[in-house]
């Protein structure tokens, strides 16, 4: 069935250091991988995304990149900064296409000062 | 322009009862996609909305269901409910048109807690 696997769980980074989170999709037929940010509390909130035709997206200091052939993506924060602590999600487009996401269980960053 | 909506944004309810959430997509969004989150299983797919159509739905029992009206607005819906129920129910509103996926922004959640 449709599976997204992320790792790791949680992440702890010193403030300034970078941190990279991945993810295997189980769908080759996924096309499209956003990455979602949510604090606590808070809604999730997309900070990038890439579709399958791309190899690599860069905005400021975040950057995905994706390996379709082994089913991966990546992401990546460099500089990190405390406020970039929260839950990070990754997610394919499922079968059926449209607007159906599966998501990863997560990554829980903190970035101490 | 104004952000996705939700309401209710919190809810108690007792077993067996049914629950009605809404949601408001951001102006000239069209498709309208429910998920819910929890602590155990995650942000988990429940279905899709496009030109008052489900378009794709994901593995929930039939006590989910949901409808989408002409201006885009959708609501679900929840019936005998089970304790098991207690999420988080977030929607995610898309401009889309075609096959082709296109970015979800979500609403801020309507938290459902069944006693």
């Amino acid at each position: 069935g449709e599976n997204v696997e992320q790792h790791p769980s949680t992440l702890s980074v010193q403030e300034g250091d970078s941190a990279v989170i991945k993810c295997t999709y189980s769908d080759s037929a996924s096309n499209y991988f956003p990455w979602y940010k949510q604090e606590l509390g808070k809604r999730p909130q997309l900070i990038i995304d890439i579709r399958s035709n791309v190899g690599e997206k860069k905005d400021q200091r975040i950057a995905v990149t994706l390996n379709k052939t082994a089913k991966h993506f990546s992401l990546h924060i460099t500089e990190t900064q405390p406020e970039d602590s929260a839950v990070y999600f990754c997610a394919a487009s499922g079968t059926g296409g449209y607007n159906k996401l599966i998501f990863g269980a997560g990554t829980r960053l903190a970035v101490h000062p | 322009k104004a952000g996705v909506t939700q309401t209710p944004r919190y809810l108690i309810k007792t077993r067996g009862q049914q629950v009605t959430l809404s949601c408001s997509p951001i102006s000239g969004h069209r498709s309208v996609s429910w998920y819910q989150q929890t602590p155990g299983q995650g942000l988990q797919f429940l279905f899709e909305y496009f030109s008052e159509t489900q378009r794709n739905k994901g593995n929930f029992p039939g006590r989910f269901s949901g409808r989408q009206f002409s201006n885009s607005r959708s609501e679900m819906n929840v019936s005998t409910l089970e304790l098991g129920d207690s999420a988080l129910y977030l929607c995610a509103s898309s401009l889309t048109a075609g096959g082709k996926s296109y970015e979800q922004y979500f609403g801020p959640g309507t938290r459902l807690t069944v006693t």
